[in-house]
């Protein structure tokens, strides 16, 4: 069965320092991960993704995941911070085949803190 | 390109009612899914829908059932009502490639 672990439940950083999020995954076969940003009050919006190819991986906002398959993880950063990034961040995996596409597992989250 | 909208916003049901969320997909979108989100947690797979038919569905009881109509939009039911299906529904629309589109949910508040 296919899961997901974010260590961090809640992480708080100054604005503009670095960020770094952690996510561990398993799953039987190549993963596509995900990460999302939920906004208190709102949905979760796609920040980057990967699934195939290239292990380092931009999205939007500044922000960069790697996938490092040895460790089975799939860490989020940023080098600086701003206090608009504060935000809930889930990390998700799943294996879009044909019909199966919106079917992904999410981690509890981390919530971001920025101090002024 | 239109995005997910869901409706309600907000509703308030007591135990044992029923409850109809509606979600329409974003353009172009063949696949929508539906996921509860229960305070302090991330999203929980409740099932999917392809082509008007569910093909894939997570831990939850019957009660918890679906639609999926021509238009792509859906629905999600739930019978029943219990305490603990108080949470954030959320509908997310997705092409093959996997990557969900979101609507900003239904906040169901079960007293």
């Amino acid at each position: 069965a296919q899961s997901v672990t974010q260590p961090d439940i809640h992480i708080t950083v100054s604005e503009g320092a670095s960020l770094e999020l952690r996510c561990n995954y398993s799953y039987g076969a190549t993963p596509y991960l995900f990460w999302y940003v939920q906004s208190p009050g709102q949905g979760l919006q796609l920040l980057l993704k990967y699934f195939s190819g290239d292990t380092l991986v931009q999205g939007i906002k500044g922000f960069e995941a790697e996938f490092k398959r040895s460790q089975s993880s799939f860490n989020l950063r940023k080098p600086s911070v701003h206090w608009s990034d504060a935000a809930e961040y889930f990390c998700a995996v799943g294996r879009p085949i044909n019909t199966n596409a919106g079917k992904s597992t999410f981690g509890d989250g981390t919530t971001l803190t920025v101090k002024p | 390109e239109t995005g997910v909208t869901q409706s309600p916003t907000h509703l308030i049901k007591t135990r044992g009612q029923q409850v109809t969320l509606r979600c329409s997909s974003q353009s172009g979108h063949n696949t929508v899914s539906w996921y509860q989100q229960a305070l302090g947690q991330g999203p929980q797979f409740i099932f999917q829908y392809y082509r008007e038919e569910e093909n894939g569905r997570g831990n939850f009881p019957p009660r918890f059932s679906g639609l999926q109509f021509p238009n792509y939009s859906s629905e999600l039911n739930v019978n029943a009502l219990e305490l603990d299906d108080s949470a954030l529904y959320l509908c997310a629309s997705s092409r093959s490639t996997g990557e969900l589109f979101f609507g900003e949910g239904s906040r169901l508040t079960v007293l």
